[in-house]
C-alpha cells in the first residue's frame, strides 16, 4: 500500500497564476516531507522541504504547507512559470529511516 | 551545492549479460547512498540502502543476488544488474545526503541511467 499519494497525475496552470500541487500520506511517523521537480530522463532536483513541526515553509515562489490533522500537504507555486512545467514528485522521510518515499508524481504543465 | 555524478547515462546490453552503474559524490562524503528505480509514470521504488563498508540493506521483492551494490568508500556506490534480462530494463537513480546534513536540506540525485536490456 502506497504511504504517499498524489492522486492527481497531471495539471496544467496559465503563466502566471497559482500552480498547486497536492500530497496525501497515512504514515504518521515521518518527520520530513519534501518536494522534487523532475524532467525526463534525469535525476530529481530538491526544491522545498518541510518539517512535520511546522506548518508552512516559503522559499521564494514555492511555498510548502503542511495539514498534520489531515495527513496532506501541498505545494503552491506563484507565478507559474513556462520553465516550471515537469514532474512534481512528493516525498517523505521516515522517523526511523534515512530513505525517501516517493509519490507517483504529478506532470504539471505551464502554458504561455 | 552538493553534486551526485552518475555513470552511465544510457546502457544498452544483451540478455544475460551484467551492467555496472556507478554514482559518486563529488564534493561530499556519503556513508549512505540509495538506489531507485523508476518504471513510465511509475514513482521512484527504494530498491537498496547503500552502506559504506557494509553490506546494502534490501528492499522486500528486490533480489540480492541480481543487483548487486558495493558501497567502498564514502564517494562510490555501484549497483551491478547480473544476469541482465528485459523486464530488467528502467530508469535506475541513485541519492545521497551528505553527512551531517539534516534532511531539510533536501537529498541530491544522480541524473540517472536508462538500462535497456535487448
Amino acid at each position: 500500500d502506497q504511504q504517499v499519494k498524489q492522486n492527481s497525475p497531471s495539471l496544467s496552470v496559465q503563466e502566471g497564476r497559482i500552480s498547486i500541487l497536492n500530497c496525501d500520506y497515512t504514515n504518521s511517523m515521518f518527520d520530513y516531507f519534501l518536494w522534487y521537480k523532475k524532467y525526463p530522463a534525469e535525476g530529481p532536483t530538491f526544491l522545498i522541504s518541510i518539517s512535520s513541526i511546522k506548518d508552512k515553509n516559503e522559499d521564494g515562489r514555492f511555498t510548502v504547507f503542511l495539514n498534520k490533522s489531515a495527513k496532506h500537504l501541498s505545494l503552491h507555486i506563484v507565478p507559474s512559470q513556462p520553465g516550471d512545467s515537469a514532474v512534481y514528485f512528493c516525498a517523505a522521510k521516515p522517523q526511523a529511516g534515512t530513505a525517501l518515499i516517493f509519490g507517483k508524481g504529478t506532470t504539471l504543465s505551464v502554458s504561455s | 551545492g552538493a553534486v551526485v555524478s552518475q555513470h552511465p547515462s544510457r546502457v544498452i546490453c544483451k540478455s544475460g549479460t551484467s551492467v555496472k552503474i556507478e554514482c559518486r559524490s563529488l564534493d561530499f562524503q556519503a556513508t549512505t547512498m540509495f538506489w531507485y528505480r523508476q518504471f513510465p509514470k511509475q514513482s521512484l521504488m527504494l530498491m537498496a540502502t547503500s552502506n559504506e563498508g557494509s553490506k546494502a540493506t534490501y528492499e522486500q521483492g528486490v533480489e540480492k543476488d541480481k543487483f548487486l551494490i558495493n558501497h567502498a568508500s564514502l564517494t562510490l556506490s555501484t549497483l551491478t544488474v547480473t544476469s541482465a534480462h528485459p523486464e530488467d530494463s528502467s530508469f535506475y537513480i541513485c541519492s545521497a545526503r551528505p553527512q551531517g546534513q539534516g534532511a531539510g536540506y533536501g537529498y541530491t540525485f544522480g541524473s540517472g541511467t536508462r538500462l535497456t536490456v535487448v
